[in-house]
């Protein structure tokens, strides 16, 4: 079935470092793909997301492309900031179900 | 706008006991309505989903129930918790016509001892 593989964290930085937190999905067809957010104590937030080959996602500073060609929809950020600090997740929305698969997340920690 | 609330924020029970937890969802009605988990060093497991008024599907069998009363109230219960119950509970809603974009609420915290 639909999966979606991240790259395990904890990420660490100093803060405005480059960042790239990988993703890689395999899935029948091209799904929509997204990242959600979580931060301390909090439930989810959607992050950006692109619906279909090419589609470059954007929020916040924050940017994805989705790649048909290598199946996968990184996260990059040019400068991160302390407050970016979080959970990432990466999801795709199965084509059959229209049910999100999620990512097991990966744990950014920015420093000052 | 729309808004979404859980309760209890925190939650810690003893083996066997019963759980209720309680989401609502606000400015909107007939919204699809997940429960998901989230364990510790996991990612998030969905548990239920539903499309309408007594309309639950099940993802994972265990010893959880879901619950959806009214348009906007999504419930998760247990009769006896199990240690492996303990996680952050996350209830979402989102509307028809734009699949995987999901609210989520705040969470809700279980530690069962």
């Amino acid at each position: 079935g639909d999966s979606v593989t991240q790259m395990e964290g904890p990420v660490t930085l100093s803060e405005e470092a480059f960042l790239t937190i990988n993703c890689t999905y395999t899935a029948t067809g091209y799904p929509s793909l997204f990242w959600y957010v979580q931060y301390p104590g909090e439930g989810l937030q959607l992050l950006l997301k692109a619906t279909k080959a090419d589609d470059k996602g954007s929020n916040k500073g924050f940017e994805a492309t989705y790649r048909k060609e290598t199946t996968s929809f990184h996260l990059e950020k040019g400068s991160v900031q302390v407050s970016d600090s979080a959970v990432y997740f990466c999801a795709l929305s199965d084509l059959n179900t229209d049910k999100l698969i999620f990512g097991t997340g990966t744990r950014l920690q920015v420093f000052p | 706008s729309q808004t979404i609330h859980q309760w209890p924020a925190t939650l810690v029970q003893p083996v066997g006991s019963p759980l209720s937890l309680e989401c609502t969802v606000e400015g909107t009605s007939n919204p699809n309505l997940y429960w998901y988990r989230q364990a510790a060093g996991r990612g998030l497991q969905l548990l239920f989903y539903s499309v309408g008024i007594g309309q639950i599907s099940s993802e994972v069998p265990q010893n959880l129930s879901a619950s959806r009363p009214q348009d906007r109230q999504f419930i998760l219960s247990s009769k006896k918790l199990l240690l492996s119950d303990s996680g952050f509970y996350l209830c979402a809603w989102e509307t028809g016509g734009q699949a995987g974009e999901l609210f989520f609420g705040e969470g809700s915290r279980l530690t069962v001892l």
